[in-house]
């Protein structure tokens, strides 16, 4: 089945540096690709997606990478904030897209 | 529209009891997930259902049971608790899977479980 590495774990920056999060997966029939943010005690929530069709997306300070090849996907955040600050997860579509895989998260700190 | 909600909020109980946990969403979205999140481990899938009626496990179904009888509820049940189910449960919906992939998931507030 289809499996999804996430790093780094955690991630601290300055405030208007950039910070890089990376995933890969195993499955080669994956085609969706969302990644989410999850501030302390709330719910996650999706901040872009990419899908297997395209290599490159952008919504404003965010940008999501995908190498099909290398089956490695990664997010880009610009000119971060601190309420850039919570947890990141990356995840990729199993069975069809029926379902997905989640990496296990990196948290990401910005001090200002 | 509420979108996805989750009852309960909260939830302590002794090993052995068994309780259910109710997902709704008013979406109308087809397909409906199950998951787990421990610290460190990020969000994990236990059950999902792609239509009224159906069922499938996914990648840590043991200890769980779910049903969906209506499209808009999703209930996950633990028939006998143990302290290792102590987590937050998150309930997620979606249209499904269209002509270019998969549709966004929506999540519901968590509920958290404890388990002693």
């Amino acid at each position: 089945g289809e499996n999804v590495e996430q790093h780094p774990s955690t991630l601290s920056v300055q405030e208007g540096d950039s910070a890089v999060i990376k995933c890969t997966y195993s499955d080669s029939a994956s085609n969706y690709f969302p990644w989410y943010k999850q501030e302390l005690g709330k719910r996650p929530q999706l901040i872009i997606d990419i899908r297997s069709n395209v290599g490159e997306k952008k919504d404003q300070r965010i940008a999501v990478t995908l190498n099909k090849t290398a089956k490695h996907f990664s997010l880009h955040i610009t000119e971060t904030q601190p309420e850039d600050s919570a947890v990141y997860f990356c995840a990729a579509s199993m069975e069809a897209g029926t379902a997905l895989i989640f990496g296990k998260g990196t948290t990401l700190s910005v001090s200002s | 529209n509420a979108g996805v909600t989750q009852t309960p909020k909260f939830r302590v109980l002794k090993t052995g009891q068994s309780m259910t946990l109710l997902c709704a969403q008013d979406m109308n979205h087809e397909y409906m997930y199950w998951y787990r999140q421990d610290p460190g481990m990020g969000l994990r899938l236990i059950h999902y259902s792609v239509g009224e009626g159906t069922t499938a496990k996914g990648e840590v179904p043991d200890g769980y049971n779910v049903s969906r009888l209506k499209k808009q509820n999703f209930l996950l049940g633990l028939e006998s608790a143990a302290p290792s189910q102590t987590s937050v449960y998150f309930c997620a919906s979606s249209y499904g899977v269209g002509a270019s992939g998969a549709y966004e998931q929506y999540f519901g507030p968590g509920t958290r479980l404890t388990v002693t």
